[in-house]
């Protein structure tokens, strides 16, 4: 069945910190991964997506994701987190032919001072 | 690109009754997706249309969940007889469709509330 996993259900990281978030997806073939924010109340924004190519991929705000396949997984990192960045992270996988995505159950990110 | 667009963006409700929302896409994308996504979950697939055509429904949505598109344009989600498992955050997403796993755009979500 296909999956993806986030291991990680909160972090509490120091602004001005580096950020890493697991994700691990179990997949047949290679699937096309995202990684979504969602802050409280709200709906999901884009942060990057990995189709194919290059394994480190450049998204918004100032993060990245590197694919790697030997390990099943795409994490998401950010050398210096901002208070701003406190939200609910989203790692999402999907496969050519089949529409819908799958998503983590999500990492919560909380920014201390 | 105003982006996606839910409406209402909160609805409380009494177990038993009806409710309906609207999810208006990115203009010109031509596919629509409905998710549903509980307290401290993840968002999970319940339906998506290629145009007009429902292509994939989730065994999620039970008998008393309904979506329709009819032009290709706006969708609308039904939920008859609403139960309080039905509370939970509605999200819309859209993407064009050129073949393959598109990006999916999402809005800001109905969150409903069954009293």
């Amino acid at each position: 069945a296909q999956s993806v996993t986030q291991p990680d259900i909160h972090i509490t990281v120091s602004e001005g910190a580096s950020l890493e978030l697991r994700c691990n997806y179990s997949y047949g073939a290679t699937p096309y991964l995202f990684w979504y924010v969602q802050s409280p109340g709200q709906g999901l924004q884009l942060l990057l997506k990995y189709f194919s190519g290059d394994t480190l991929v450049q998204g918004i705000k100032g993060f990245e994701a590197e694919f790697k396949r030997s390990q099943s997984s795409f994490n998401l990192r950010k050398p210096s987190v901002h208070w701003s960045d406190a939200a609910e992270y989203f790692c999402a996988g999907g496969i050519f032919g089949n529409e819908k995505l799958t998503f983590g159950t999500g990492t919560r990110l909380t920014i201390i001072p | 690109d105003t982006g996606v667009s839910q409406d209402p963006r909160h609805k409380i409700t009494k177990r038993g009754q009806n409710v309906t929302f609207r999810c208006d896409p990115i203009s010109e994308h031509n596919r629509l997706y409905w998710y549903r996504q509980t307290l401290g979950q993840g968002p999970e697939f319940l339906t998506y249309f290629q145009n007009e055509a429902q292509l994939e429904k989730s065994r999620l949505l039970s008998d008393r969940f309904s979506a329709e598109r009819p032009k290709g344009s706006f969708s609308t989600l039904e939920i008859q007889r609403t139960e309080q498992g039905d509370s939970a955050m509605y999200l819309c997403a859209s993407s064009s469709g050129g073949g393959g796993v598109e990006t999916q755009y999402f809005g800001p979500g109905t969150r409903l509330l069954v009293l």
